[in-house]
């Protein structure tokens, strides 16, 4: 079955800098490619998703890139600020299938 | 609509103890699942319903989790007897066609078995 590997774990930035976290799957057939982020204490909500007929995806400062031919795909966010810190998570699927999570990133914000 | 409703938020209980987690899925969404969130472990997909049936209970951790959709806006996941190490989030979530689309998840409970 589909493996999604998450990388870094933790991720601290000063504000207004980038940050950039990176996935790599393992089946060739997922075709969607959602992140979805989860401020402390609250549910996972999706920010950005891509699939994979398009290599890349932007909305305002976050864009999510995807490179199938070596299987990984990456989120950045731009010009980062405080409300940004919260935990990311990855995944991907063939789409008949249920999503498979990453393990998560923390991103922290430093003002 | 109001969302991925789950009841209770928060469950306090005692190890042996019976617990049911309940969740009403966004109306006309056909998937459901069920996920396990821990610091340890992330995001664990336990169950997932397509149209109120089961399709894949692999991620279910033991006998003891179980898990019904009689109709298609009501789901509990049952967890009997519980143990102090089934203290996690769980959330559900739902979706119109699976894993091509958004999830949408619920506010989650946060269980503590002690």
């Amino acid at each position: 079955g589909e493996n999604v590997e998450q990388h870094p774990s933790t991720l601290s930035v000063q504000e207004g800098d980038s940050a950039v976290i990176k996935c790599t799957y393992s089946d060739s057939a997922s075709n969607y490619f959602p992140w979805y982020k989860q401020e402390l204490g609250k549910r996972p909500q999706l920010i950005i998703d891509i699939r994979s007929n398009v290599g890349e995806k932007k909305d305002q400062r976050i864009a999510v890139t995807l490179n199938k031919t070596a299987k990984h795909f990456s989120l950045h966010i731009t010009e980062t600020q405080p409300e940004d810190s919260a935990v990311y998570f990855c995944a991907a699927s063939r789409g008949n299938t249920p999503l498979v999570f990453g393990k998560g990133t923390r991103l922290s914000v430093i003002a | 609509d109001a969302g991925v409703i789950q009841s209770p938020r928060h469950e306090v209980t005692e190890m042996g103890q019976e617990v049911t987690l309940r969740c009403k899925p966004i109306s006309g969404h056909d998937y459901l699942f069920w996920y396990r969130q821990t610091m340890m472990r992330g995001l664990e997909l336990l169950i997932y319903f397509n149209n109120n049936v089961p399709i894949d209970d692999s991620g279910m951790p033991e006998d003891r989790f179980s898990a019904k959709m009689p109709n298609a806006s009501f789901s509990t996941l049952k967890i009997q007897p519980s143990e102090p190490r089934d203290s996690a989030v769980y959330f559900c979530a739902s979706s119109f066609l699976g894993g091509f689309n958004e999830q949408f998840f619920g506010p989650g409970t946060r269980l503590t078995v002690l």
